[in-house]
């Protein structure tokens, strides 16, 4: 089974709402990984967890809250967001640290704000 | 992190071999090469990667040049289902995220 999972596909929501976006692997992997897009361009990396831990933070604004509960699982809190933050999020798992293993993504979330 | 340098966009027609370039002059030597596509409304797709030596799996193949500063993906035989943006992407051995740049858009026709 190399699939990542994300729910909900897609979300709607007001900028005083608080939401959660949920990415679930039942690889083994260990690293899980939160990406940004917006249309027509690459994805950015928010976040990464290693070993349940948070070990990168591409200085998000803070009402973007990832959590990590366990190895298989990985969420994203949602706060207060910005019509800007609309974008389609997408989650990721690899073996170990980025690098020398690939990445096995999900479909993405697809987030409007209204 | 270093760079990649793709082109915007290339064409192919079905059924042809189609060569994807990439171009990383500052390439450190712990630095993995990865190719990823991604299809229109879907997540990104893993195609392959590779350190030193030439690459092959059952998506594609990878030809890394001696002095490493460029890669080419090739796609032995392009279908429709190939058309999408690849990503060159460079990632460290330890440590460090993919990084995404703009991507080379591939077209493919009948």
């Amino acid at each position: 089974d190399t699939e990542v999972t994300q729910t909900p596909k897609h979300l709607v929501m007001g900028m005083t709402n608080k939401k959660s976006l949920k990415c679930e692997q039942h690889m083994g992997h260990r690293a899980m990984y939160w990406y940004k897009q917006k249309a027509k361009k690459p994805p950015e990396l928010m976040f990464v967890y290693s070993y349940e831990k948070l070990s990168i933070n591409e200085s998000v604004p803070s009402r973007f809250s990832p959590e990590c509960p366990n190895s298989s699982l990985l969420n994203l809190h949602l706060h207060a967001l910005q019509p800007e933050d609309s974008a389609l999020y997408l989650c990721a798992s690899s073996q170990g640290g980025p690098g020398a293993y690939e990445q096995y993504f999900g479909p993405g979330t697809r987030l409007t704000v209204t | 992190d270093a760079k990649t340098t793709q082109p915007n966009s290339m064409e192919s027609n079905e059924e042809e071999p189609v060569h994807l370039p990439c171009n990383h002059s500052t390439i450190s030597g712990t630095d993995y090469i990865h190719w990823y596509r991604q299809l229109p409304s879907q997540g990104p797709e893993y195609v392959i990667h590779g350190l030193t030596s030439n690459v092959n799996n059952r998506m594609a193949s990878l030809a890394i040049a001696e002095d490493r500063k460029s890669s080419t993906l090739i796609l032995h035989r392009a279908t429709l289902r190939d058309a999408a943006v690849y990503y060159c992407i460079l990632s460290r051995q330890a440590g460090t995220a993919l990084i995404f740049g703009k991507g080379t858009t591939l077209s493919v026709s009948s």
